[in-house]
């Protein structure tokens, strides 16, 4: 079955860390590139970070550039965002997405709740 | 960066109507645009692409039209699973990719 499946997210308090994971199967994850996109709760969605394929181009939003780290081991067909110095207003579910430009398969989201 | 901005917030219809769901971006993105469909506690799911392109697996009641700075997704005949939240997002200029706010199609 082709899909994305995320993980790693959960309750975390003002200033700390997370490490979400996205695990992909029934596709060449390799050839993709990826993404993350957040959901705020009852907002919509926002554009986190990009990787290439090759990851050898990255992007931020300027929102978390500085905070967050993505990256992807394509052994394990897996793509990950390191979340550090967490602030309240990072609380969101966090999906991964297939694709540069459109987006054209999601995973199920994880969620992160940034709080004391 | 481009800013998408969609209308109406919200639309109640009854099934079996047509609606028009428009969107409109702060300088033109040429054809690329995409719609996604999400619904409560579920992923966002492609719709359209290219502006007026259907995704893998889309009922054709689902349109796509629009070029510029001025689009609309259509359903012909609402059906009872298409109640949900309709977003545009803009690839025509990045980073960021930028997403509309959301239109939701509720009951009537």
């Amino acid at each position: 079955e082709v899909q994305l499946v995320e993980s790693g997210g959960g309750l975390v308090q003002p200033g700390g860390s997370l490490r979400l994971s996205c695990a992909a199967s029934g596709f060449t994850f390799s050839s993709y590139n990826m993404n993350w996109v957040r959901q705020a709760p009852g907002k919509g969605l926002e554009w986190v970070s990009y990787i290439r394929s090759s990851s050898t181009t990255i992007y931020y939003a300027d929102s978390v550039r500085g905070r967050f780290t993505i990256s992807r081991d394509s052994a394990k067909n897996s793509l990950y965002l390191q979340m550090n110095s967490l602030r309240a207003e990072d609380t969101a579910v966090y999906y991964c997405a297939r694709g540069l430009g459109y987006y054209d398969m999601w995973g199920q989201g994880t969620l992160v709740t940034v709080s004391s | 960066e481009i800013v998408m901005t969609q209308s109406p917030a919200t639309l109640s219809v009854s099934p079996g109507e047509r609606v028009t769901l428009s969107c409109r971006a702060s300088q033109s993105v040429s054809s690329n645009l995409a719609w996604y469909q999400q619904k409560p506690g579920q992923a966002p799911r492609l719709l359209i692409y290219g502006a007026s392109t259907r995704a893998t697996g889309i009922p054709a009641r689902f349109s796509g039209s629009g070029s510029g700075t001025e689009f609309t997704l259509a359903i012909s005949s609402l059906q009872s699973e298409d109640f949900a939240v309709y977003y545009c997002q803009q690839y025509h200029n990045w980073p960021p990719w930028t997403f509309g706010q959301g239109t939701k199609v509720e009951i009537k």
